[in-house]
């Protein structure tokens, strides 16, 4: 299993401004993930945090605007750029846990971002 | 993309009585898993199916996966208070499992 935090658990935020999410695990992980949960809607994945070089992102989501850093197996962070409202979501981590086949998935509690 | 298409969008039960959600793709999965997301919270991890056919069980929940790998369902039979929450399925892509496509999922709301 692996326990998962995330810093700052919720923040208020006025548009054209950033913001930095903090990911840690208790343990190393090989593969860690972001995705954004938009209000009354399901998750969406935003990037996969590669240890020691660039992250790799989806389709819609760009460095620019979401840069992700993964200085080691146990942290990343996510910083939301130039934040409009349409930023405003739950944004959660990832971490795939390889212990024992079929592998499972942890989220960290989230990090709820309202943008004014 | 693949896409995972889940209903129903909600559903209202008495509580006893049973609760299905289905997940459906026009593409063959590799695997499907399930998570629970309470009112408030992030989501958790129910379980994950990987075989063609298979059919997994945690107490009151029973999980399928389609012998095409097309599908999926989850059941809860004589649902309770503490089973309220949004259900979610969702598929990996590529060699990770934890890169996931989520289906919409089905809020689930339970009267006592």
């Amino acid at each position: 299993s692996a326990v998962i935090s995330q810093k700052p658990s919720r923040d208020i935020c006025q548009r054209g401004t950033s913001l930095t999410i903090q990911c840690q695990v208790d343990s190393q992980v090989t593969m860690m993930f972001w995705y954004r949960q938009q209000p009354g809607q399901s998750l969406t994945l935003i990037a996969t945090a590669n240890q020691g070089s660039e992250a790799t992102y989806e389709s819609g989501f760009v460095i620019d605007k979401f840069p992700i850093s993964r200085p080691n197996l146990t942290f990343s962070t996510l910083t939301v750029s130039n934040m409009s409202p349409e930023d405003s979501s739950i944004y959660l981590c990832s971490v795939e846990t390889r212990d024992s086949f079929p592998y499972e998935q942890y989220f960290g509690p989230g990090t709820r971002l309202t943008v004014t | 993309g693949q896409q995972v298409m889940q209903i129903p969008q909600y559903q209202h039960v008495q509580e006893g009585e049973d609760f299905t959600t289905y997940c459906n793709s026009s593409t063959t999965l590799s695997n499907i898993q399930w998570y629970k997301q309470r009112p408030g919270g992030h989501p958790v991890f129910l379980i994950q199916l990987v075989k063609s056919g298979e059919v997994k069980k945690q107490k009151r929940l029973t999980f399928q996966f389609g012998e095409a790998k097309k599908n999926s369902s989850l059941h809860i039979t004589a649902t309770q208070t503490t089973d309220v929450g949004t259900y979610f399925c969702a598929s990996a892509g590529g060699t990770s499992y934890g890169k996931l496509t989520f289906g919409q999922g089905t809020i689930l709301t339970v009267h006592p």
